[in-house]
């Protein structure tokens, strides 16, 4: 079985530029989730899909970061424009179903993104 | 208030010999989920082992063991005849229906196998 594959690994940017990041979770996993990894920390949540809706996106700084799931399956995280403190590793993660607490989230291997 | 505490920043074991990662959490719901992930200087979370609140008994994977103790509410990872591939950060993490099952982590805690 595939895992959550993610692109691009690394991404070195300047300040105020555009960035985008892809994720296709696990086959048949109905729920995706971004982090946000700072270095030395635990991944915070940004956002958590179930299908192509939004669970929960009280931790996306919407005025900078975009997040979308349009046909249930694969996602993109959009950030425009990047902040120096937006260097981090986001990950992408899918689990198989939203409403058990014994559901397990598989990663994808991350982002690196460098903000210069 | 933090929903995970791992005390421990840095810790170091001899190859061979096994250590524990101290896990606690916090939560007033009866059903949850514990979690430990490894990840190692690559970036990728690798899921190591599940303890359900309900389960009665300690999970175990291979070389991992989770002691769980639910009146202390502590999840801590138990890693036996460690070997140098286990140096990693490792992530205690809980998922509880009070949050809509979000994850909550840990800060982390950065295991040195030594030769």
């Amino acid at each position: 079985e595939a895992g959550v594959a993610q692109s691009p690994r690394y991404k070195i940017i300047e300040k105020r530029q555009s960035v985008a990041f892809w994720c296709n979770p696990i086959s048949g996993h109905a729920t995706l989730y971004w982090y946000q990894q700072i270095l030395g920390q635990g991944p915070k949540l940004l956002i958590q899909f179930q299908n192509n809706g939004v669970v929960d996106d009280s931790q996306l700084p919407k005025d900078r970061f975009s997040a979308e799931r349009l046909k249930g399956v694969d996602s993109t995280l959009k950030i425009q424009p990047a902040k120096l403190e937006d260097s981090a590793v986001y990950l992408c993660a899918s689990s198989l179903r939203l409403h058990s607490s014994t559901d397990t989230q598989y990663f994808g291997p991350g982002t690196r993104l460098t903000v210069l | 208030a933090q929903k995970i505490t791992q005390t421990q920043p840095g810790m170091f074991v001899q190859e061979k010999e096994a250590v524990t990662l101290d896990c606690t959490y916090d939560t007033s719901d009866q059903s949850y989920g514990l979690f430990w992930y490894k990840q190692p200087s690559s970036g990728e979370m690798i899921f190591l082992i599940y303890q359900g609140s309900y389960d009665e008994q300690n999970a175990t994977e291979g070389r991992y063991s989770l002691n769980f103790q639910k009146a202390r509410k502590s999840a801590n990872l138990v890693i036996s005849a460690s070997q140098l591939g286990d140096s990693a950060m490792y992530f205690c993490a809980m998922r509880d229906m009070n949050t809509g099952n979000q994850f909550y982590f840990g800060t982390g805690t950065s295991l040195t196998v030594i030769p």
